[in-house]
């Protein structure tokens, strides 16, 4: 499976929009680009998925850069409860999910 | 729906002892999957199902057995425990049948072995 980068952690404010970058320089064509997330003490949730095309749905906003090369999730407002460590995932057609270190997002009041 | 259920919470065991960590999952998924923790380190899958009958090996195996004992339950065997083995270990469920398709976690059992 390609690999994602992503930066270590991220500090946001609250109500405020957040971008998390995630760099995928060797995706392939039939890679899907997912993000998790991981509340303190929680396992895993699922944030949101795309191929090509940006993505919309209640948590979050996926943009895909035009040659899939890079990707970023948006947080329209982020509230103290989007604290946690967020996950840049490529799944190829077997789809399991191989999980790196994250970015760990801090949320100031 | 309770969605993926772990038990137990926490266990301490003693190195040598065994134990099974429990997973069960009300959604009708057909694959399922067990995957470990450790301190600051994102997750890795010791063993998955794809479906009802099937088990095969993710990244991290050794010391380890599993059993997909029905479609909503997926067990994990740890024979002689190891100081190694300490970690936090979830499990999660999927559905099959189209691609891709998100992972449903469970909330993890946190496992001390000494």
């Amino acid at each position: 499976d390609a690999k994602t980068t992503q930066p270590n952690s991220m500090e946001s404010n609250e109500e405020e929009p957040v971008h998390l970058p995630c760099n995928h320089s060797t995706i392939s064509g039939t890679d899907y680009i997912h993000w998790y997330r991981q509340l303190p003490s929680q396992g895993p949730e699922y944030v949101i998925h795309g191929l090509t095309s940006n993505v919309n749905n209640r948590m979050a906003s996926l943009a895909i850069a035009e040659d899939r090369k890079s990707s970023t999730l948006i947080l329209h407002r982020a509230t103290l409860r989007d604290a946690a460590v967020y996950y840049c995932i490529l799944t190829g057609a077997n789809s399991k999910l191989t999980f790196g270190k994250g970015i760990t997002l801090s949320v100031r009041p | 729906n309770a969605g993926v259920t772990q038990t137990p919470k926490f266990q301490v065991l003693k190195t040598g002892q065994s134990m099974t960590l429990q997973c069960a999952q009300d959604m009708n998924h057909n694959s399922m999957y067990w995957y470990r923790q450790d301190p600051g380190m994102g997750l890795r899958l010791i063993y998955y199902s794809a479906s009802e009958g099937t088990t095969d090996k993710g990244e991290v195996p050794n010391g380890y057995n599993v059993s997909r004992l029905n479609k909503r339950e997926f067990s994990l065997r740890l024979e002689s425990a190891a100081p190694s083995q300490t970690s936090v270990y979830f499990c999660a469920s999927s559905p099959t049948g189209g691609y891709p398709y998100e992972q449903y976690f469970g909330p993890g059992t946190r496992l001390t072995v000494t």
